[in-house]
């Protein structure tokens, strides 16, 4: 089975540019999550899509960023336009929905993408 | 929200030892506690979880303790080798199938 896949590993652009991440999630796993670390710091939380639905956008940073998962399959995260303080490894993760009696689920993370604004 | 609080932010300790890593949250919500070890350049990943009907789960050399009175949940991890060291996160799972990260713990085991 593959696991989550995200591309591109690594994103140079200057500062104004507009760059595009992709997460292709586990199949069948309805939970999907955008995470941001920031140079090694905490994990933090961006957003959460159930399906094609965005359960919880509270940790997007700004305007400058939107995130779409067009069908329920694969999303995308969209920064326009970057700043330097964009700069940081975005991880997506997925998980299978939890069942309506049962707990969380294990989440399995894509290897990030380590995106520098300069 | 959920917040997660994890301390320390480092720990050194020697080959063998052991270490304990602390976390709280705030939602009482909250259901499922898995612990994440990310090792340089890589993914995290799962090494181990807690549900909140159980108070303990041990693995090996690592456990994890869960107090739902006090919102509080550890890691354990006897016998410390020197590939033990990574970041660790431990995480909480709201009702709302939302996972929220603690702010890591780098842990150093020295040979």
């Amino acid at each position: 089975e593959a696991g989550v896949t995200q591309f591109p590993s690594h994103s140079v652009i200057e500062k104004g540019q507009t760059v595009t991440l992709r997460c292709d999630p586990i199949s069948g796993h309805d939970n999907l999550y955008w995470y941001r670390r920031v140079m090694g710091k905490e994990i933090k939380f961006l957003l959460h899509f159930v399906k094609e639905s965005k359960q919880d956008e509270s940790g997007m940073p700004n305007n400058r960023f939107l995130a779409e998962r067009t069908g329920g399959t694969y999303s995308t995260l969209k920064v326009q336009p970057a700043e330097l303080e964009d700069s940081g490894v975005y991880f997506c993760a997925s998980s299978p929905r939890a069942g309506q009696f049962s707990s969380g689920t294990e989440a399995f993370f894509g290897q990030g993408t380590r995106l520098t604004v300069v | 929200g959920e917040n997660v609080e994890q301390h320390p932010s480092t720990l050194s300790v020697q080959e063998g030892d052991s270490a304990v890593i602390k976390c709280t949250y705030s939602d009482s919500a909250s259901n499922y506690f898995p612990w994440y070890k990310q090792e340089l350049g890589k993914r995290p990943q799962l090494i181990i979880d807690i549900r909140s009907n159980v108070g303990e789960k041990k693995d090996q050399r690592i456990a994890v303790t869960l107090n739902k009175t006090a919102k509080h949940f550890s890691l354990h991890i006897t016998e410390t080798q020197p590939e033990d060291s990574a970041v660790y996160f431990c995480a909480a799972y709201t009702g709302f199938q939302k996972l929220v990260f603690g702010t890591g713990t780098r842990l150093l085991v020295s040979p």
